[in-house]
């Protein structure tokens, strides 16, 4: 079945630092999602991505759809503690009605 | 707008035993999934109703899992015998399903423990 490839598996880094994670496909998708999932809890939508190249910002979170439609990441500027979770990205082959596939998900740990 | 409401939140039993999860999905949202997220892993599909209807079950183990939406709201899930590889966390979602470009919103899960 489809398969999403996402790193890094986890990250430590400091308050206040950037974060990039990424997300890659053998197959082509025409959406991409991002959720955060905190502990005891389900995912949460940060940014849904629906056009290739497109540029979608939330706040301090930024996502990009690639150009291939086979990747996309995602970067959140000036960390801060509650930013801590895991990230996972999703991919969906047409928009609207059909199952997302998931990545592993990137563990984020932010020092204070 | 109330989320997706998912019950129980926990639940521990011993295996060859059964179980069943509750989902009410959003409002007026005609699709709903079922997921199965083992630790360390993201989802993964179980099943997919639109409506009262079934559209994927393909990777349902129907031997042990059973699932209803049968007035096409509220669903239930089912688990019968459970066996120990069945400990995860079980989240459903729902969507418009209108074919619009509305994503799928998640409960909290039940997180279920075979001892």
């Amino acid at each position: 079945g489809q398969q999403l490839n996402q790193s890094p598996q986890s990250m430590f880094i400091q308050e206040g630092e950037d974060v990039s994670m990424n997300c890659t496909s053998s197959s082509i998708f025409n959406t991409w999602l991002w959720y955060k999932q905190d502990p005891g809890e389900g995912p949460v939508l940060l940014i849904a991505l629906y056009k290739a190249g497109e540029l979608t910002s939330n706040g301090r979170l930024t996502a990009q759809f690639g150009i291939t439609r086979k990747d996309s990441f995602l970067n959140i500027s000036a960390s801060i503690p509650s930013d801590v979770g895991i990230y996972f990205c999703a991919g969906q082959p047409d928009s609207g009605n059909t199952p997302l596939v998931f990545g592993k998900g990137t563990r984020l740990s932010v020092i204070a | 707008e109330a989320g997706v409401a998912q019950s129980p939140r926990y639940k521990i039993i011993e295996k060859r035993q059964s179980v069943a999860f509750w989902c009410n999905p959003i409002s007026g949202h005609a699709t709903l999934y079922w997921y199965q997220q083992i630790l360390g892993q993201g989802p993964k599909l179980l099943i997919q109703f639109q409506n009262n209807g079934v559209v994927d079950d393909s990777q349902l183990p129907k031997d042990r899992f059973s699932a209803e939406r049968l007035k096409g709201v509220d669903s239930t899930l089912k688990i019968q015998p459970a066996k120990l590889e069945d400990s995860a966390v079980y989240l459903c979602a729902s969507s418009p399903g209108d074919g619009s470009h509305q994503p799928q919103h998640f409960g909290d899960g039940t997180r279920l423990s075979i001892l």
